[in-house]
């Protein structure tokens, strides 16, 4: 079965610096998504992306962070200047299609700033 | 922001029979809700998912319940198995919108 891939598993950086975190989306899916869950915390929506432009976001996604579909294949979400709570595992999420339609989820980048 | 809430952190069920988690509501513009499982260091997994126009939707061992007057939603799984075991969220979002709220989460431990 198809499945959404993300890289790295674990990510480790010092406050400050610029992280790229990396997905790849089923491949005929068209919509494609970052939540992030803060331990012991929700999963929370940050952005979705359809047609090379952002969707919508959510008043967490700051101008610290971006998305990008450079390819065909991947979908990036940069964060520039992390921050100690920044800190959180970060999903990518892709869909088929807009509206009742599941979201398919990887497996997640454990993001941690010291 | 407790616009979808599972009031319940953590339930166990004895292997066999019916494991039911509970989910509420408060925003009326949700029409479309799903269910997902996850397990440590995994993602969250798709289970089932229902739209407003519905009551029941059922697939293999799981059965959605919703109650749209009580803002309720509920998960049945039977007969439950070892391999149940995770945490379970549920999720709610406006029909053509894209963004999913989560609930909490309720871990769900099955006693062989």
């Amino acid at each position: 079965e198809p499945e959404v891939t993300q890289t790295p598993s674990h990510q480790v950086t010092q406050m400050g610096q610029e992280v790229i975190l990396r997905c790849v989306p089923i491949s005929n899916h068209l919509y494609f998504y970052w939540y992030r869950q803060i331990l012991g915390q929700k999963v929370e929506f940050l952005v979705s992306f359809y047609n090379n432009e952002i969707s919508e976001k959510s008043e967490i996604f700051d101008d610290q962070f971006s998305v990008e579909r450079p390819d065909g294949s991947n979908f990036t979400l940069k964060i520039r200047s992390t921050k100690l709570e920044d800190s959180a595992m970060y999903f990518c999420a892709s869909s088929v299609r807009q509206g009742n339609s599941p979201l398919h989820f990887g497996n997640g980048t454990r993001l941690t700033v010291t | 922001d407790q616009q979808v809430k599972q009031n319940s952190p953590s339930l166990s069920v004895q292997e066999g029979r019916i494991s039911i988690l509970n989910c509420d509501y408060t925003n009326s513009m949700f029409d479309y809700f799903l269910w997902y499982k996850k397990y440590p260091a995994e993602g969250p997994t798709f289970l089932i998912s229902i739209s407003s126009i519905k009551d029941k939707n059922e697939d293999g061992r799981f059965t959605v319940f919703l109650n749209k007057s009580a803002k309720h939603l509920s998960l049945h799984i039977v007969p439950s198995q070892p391999g149940d075991s995770a945490v379970y969220f549920c999720a709610a979002t406006p029909m053509r919108n894209e963004k999913l709220t989560f609930g909490t989460g309720t871990r769900l431990t099955i006693i062989p």
